[in-house]
């Protein structure tokens, strides 16, 4: 069974402060991906990772995969508070259908 | 559309009755997923659909449960005799199947036994 696991559940942080979100997985992929998800809202694409070593970055979101490790982090720089969301990372393979496979999700809440 | 379409946005129903719910993938995705999430928190993966092969239905908590896919395209989610611990957001997303690809999301369907 594919299993991810992301820690922390809950993160509460200052504005202007950095963090990081870790996402491990428990099998082979190369193939990662994280959402956003507002309160009382659907999920959003943020990341599509697909290598090892795949680092992305939007705003001040930076995404990373590494394969070997079966991790993938999601760095906080400078915290807003319209960050203030839940992350979820996912992962599929083929070996599994390439069915997507999510972690609990992230909430994070960001003070100002 | 340019989205995932899902409908009803909102359902109240009585407990015991049955409800469908109805998800229209972006157009031309192959891989159509179902997944329940209840107040507060994650994602609860129901059943995959890709392609033409046999959807994987490990997710389905009971057998009042079940879903179909007609024509590789439109899916309905049916859930029969509903219990108050059915109440949930329904959420449903669509993939163009290929490796790699990311699951686009819609807008659920927030469902209310009574």
């Amino acid at each position: 069974e594919l299993k991810v696991e992301q820690n922390p559940l809950f993160l509460s942080m200052q504005e202007g402060k950095n963090y990081t979100i870790y996402c491990n997985y428990s099998t082979t992929s190369d193939r990662l991906y994280w959402y956003r998800q507002d309160p009382g809202k659907s999920l959003e694409s943020l990341f599509v990772l697909l290598s090892n070593g795949a680092v992305k970055q939007e705003g001040r979101l930076m995404a990373s995969l590494d394969t070997k490790a079966r991790l993938s982090t999601l760095h906080i720089t400078a915290a807003v508070h319209d960050l203030s969301a839940t992350y979820f990372c996912a992962v599929n393979t083929m070996e599994y259908g390439n069915k997507l496979v999510f972690g609990a999700g992230t909430i994070l809440r960001v003070k100002s | 559309g340019a989205g995932v379409s899902q409908s009803p946005s909102n359902k109240v129903t009585e407990k015991g009755k049955d409800v469908e719910l109805r998800c229209d993938p972006i157009s031309g995705h192959t891989a159509l997923y179902w997944y329940r999430q209840s107040l507060g928190q994650g994602l609860e993966f129901l059943i995959y659909f890709q392609g033409n092969s046999a959807p994987d239905k490990s997710g389905l908590p009971s057998d009042r449960f079940s879903a179909e896919r007609t024509g590789g395209s439109v899916s309905t989610l049916t859930i029969q005799r509903t219990q108050q611990e059915d109440s949930a957001v329904y959420l449903c997303a669509s993939s163009p199947g290929r490796e790699g690809s990311e699951a686009f999301f819609g807008q659920g369907t927030r469902l209310t036994v009574v």
